[in-house]
């Protein structure tokens, strides 16, 4: 149980272009899913945290225009990165917190490499 | 002063060893308490979760939690080598607004065949 889908796994994309991330619970509902970056050997970034139905809480520094949440539905929240730059290239992870039970524990997809060119 | 901290290690046991992680945090509020295991290249997977003092076992896994020492512990038991990971702790309270949670920036564990 508790399991959370990412997709693409790997994607590369040209400077100036977009990329959407998608982040599923497949077998839970999630009032809660959050997204995090990750450079090479560094910790966690939590970015954003969206609860299905409302706008996304952005972390300090971390432009919303660029990094766009939507949080459809209890399963489903999407992360699109606008006007990729190289700067932008990193392990992107979401994770997601289950509305009924232990409520706070997160639990997260396989994340996203993304390399921008 | 960080909220969470870990030693960032990296600790090194020999196989079949006992490795003892540890953590402490910040805010005395906080309520439920996560270790995570993430391998190089992988997202974190969730191994323990800990809501109470005391110590809670799942295999060769034991979480402790001191609350008035605002301290949580991770051991493992007969280490193997697949155990060679970084592990993350991760504390959840009350916040601006709602509960947060909070990673440390993990403690990288290697162990030796």
């Amino acid at each position: 149980g508790a399991v959370v889908s990412q997709h693409p796994s790997r994607v590369i994309c040209k400077s100036g272009t977009s990329v959407k991330i998608e982040c599923r619970s497949l077998d839970f509902q999630a009032t809660t899913m959050f997204w995090y970056r990750q450079f090479p050997k560094q910790s966690l970034m939590l970015m954003a945290t969206s609860n299905e139905g409302s706008k996304a809480t952005y972390e300090q520094g971390v432009e919303k225009d660029k990094f766009l949440i939507n949080h459809a539905s209890l399963t489903l929240s999407t992360l699109t990165v606008t006007s990729a730059h190289p700067e932008d290239s990193s392990f992107y992870i979401c994770s997601a917190s289950p509305t009924q039970g232990l409520i706070y524990e997160q639990y997260f997809g396989p994340g996203t490499r993304l390399t921008v060119t | 002063q960080k909220e969470v901290e870990q030693n960032s290690g990296p600790l090194s046991v020999p196989e079949g060893a006992i490795a003892s992680l540890n953590c402490t945090y910040s805010d005395r509020g906080s309520q439920s308490f996560f270790w995570y295991r993430q391998y190089s290249g992988k997202s974190p997977e969730l191994i323990m979760s800990i809501y109470s003092n005391g110590d809670k076992e799942d295999g060769r896994f034991t979480a402790q939690l001191n609350k008035a020492s605002q301290y949580v512990s991770l051991l493992i038991r007969d280490s193997q080598p697949s155990d060679s990971a970084t592990y993350l702790c991760a504390v959840n309270g009350p916040h601006t607004g709602g509960f947060k949670t909070i990673f440390g920036a993990g403690t990288r564990l290697f162990v030796k065949a």
